[in-house]
């Protein structure tokens, strides 16, 4: 089995920081590696694809990057609406997901 | 525009079976190129996958689950199922289903369900 460890856990920034959040998988997934948004109560949402592609209609401010076992999620400037929890999700071997990043407004 | 719905019992008694249907509206199901999936949150957790079932009914589940569940597709009434048995407390959580979306360049879960909670209590 693929282990996705992603980190951290939780953060608290103010609206218009950077917002880095990192995944590592236990083994090689290329760009086989996805993130998503989830805010209580509503259908997760999917932001980036194959580790670096913008989903269609998402804004830019997300970014998405890495290959192997070492990616990177980031936010160039958070806004208010951006507070979930955001997920990695490895598709190399069935289905994995990171274990959520849960960001917070200062 | 293809949208998910979540549908089925609320609570489960412990040892039963927990059986949830996802009706699929806006497209087929049919469609070449997709697949049918299954999650679960516990409360205050992450996202939990289940598994998939394929057009032609070829399924993959999560290893940790893969002796008490199973997942099918109705083509005809155009959803798919999860059926988890031998249930206990520890599967109460909110299960979602997803549309799988596969090409060359992308293996998404690309629109989801709203979710239903589903209870495990005598």
């Amino acid at each position: 089995d693929i282990q996705m460890t992603q980190s951290p856990s939780s953060l608290s920034a103010s609206v218009g920081d950077r917002v880095t959040i990192t995944c590592q998988a236990s083994q090689d997934i290329t760009t086989n590696l996805n993130w998503y948004q989830h805010k209580p109560g509503k259908a997760p949402k999917l932001l980036i694809f194959d580790a670096s592609n913008l989903e269609t209609g998402v804004p830019s401010r997300f970014r998405g990057s890495g290959s192997g076992t070492d990616f990177t999620f980031t936010i160039s400037s958070l806004q208010p609406e951006d507070i979930a929890s955001y997920y990695c999700q490895q598709y190399e071997d069935l289905v994995t997901f990171g274990g959520g990043t849960k960001v917070e407004v200062k | 525009q293809v949208q998910l719905r979540e549908s089925g019992p609320g609570l489960v008694k412990p040892s039963q079976t927990l059986s949830l249907t996802c009706s699929v509206s806006g497209g087929s199901i049919t469609r070449g190129g997709y697949y049918w999936s299954w999650f679960r949150q516990h409360s205050g957790k992450g996202l939990d996958w289940i598994g998939y079932v394929y057009n032609s009914g070829r399924t993959y589940y999560n290893p940790s689950l893969k002796s008490r569940v199973s997942i099918s597709i109705e083509t005809s009434n155009n959803q798919f199922s999860l059926r988890l048995n031998s249930v206990t407390a520890a599967d109460t959580a909110v299960y979602y289903c997803a549309r799988g979306w596969y090409n060359s360049i992308r293996n998404t879960f690309d629109i989801w369900g709203q979710g239903t909670m589903v209870t495990v209590s005598s």
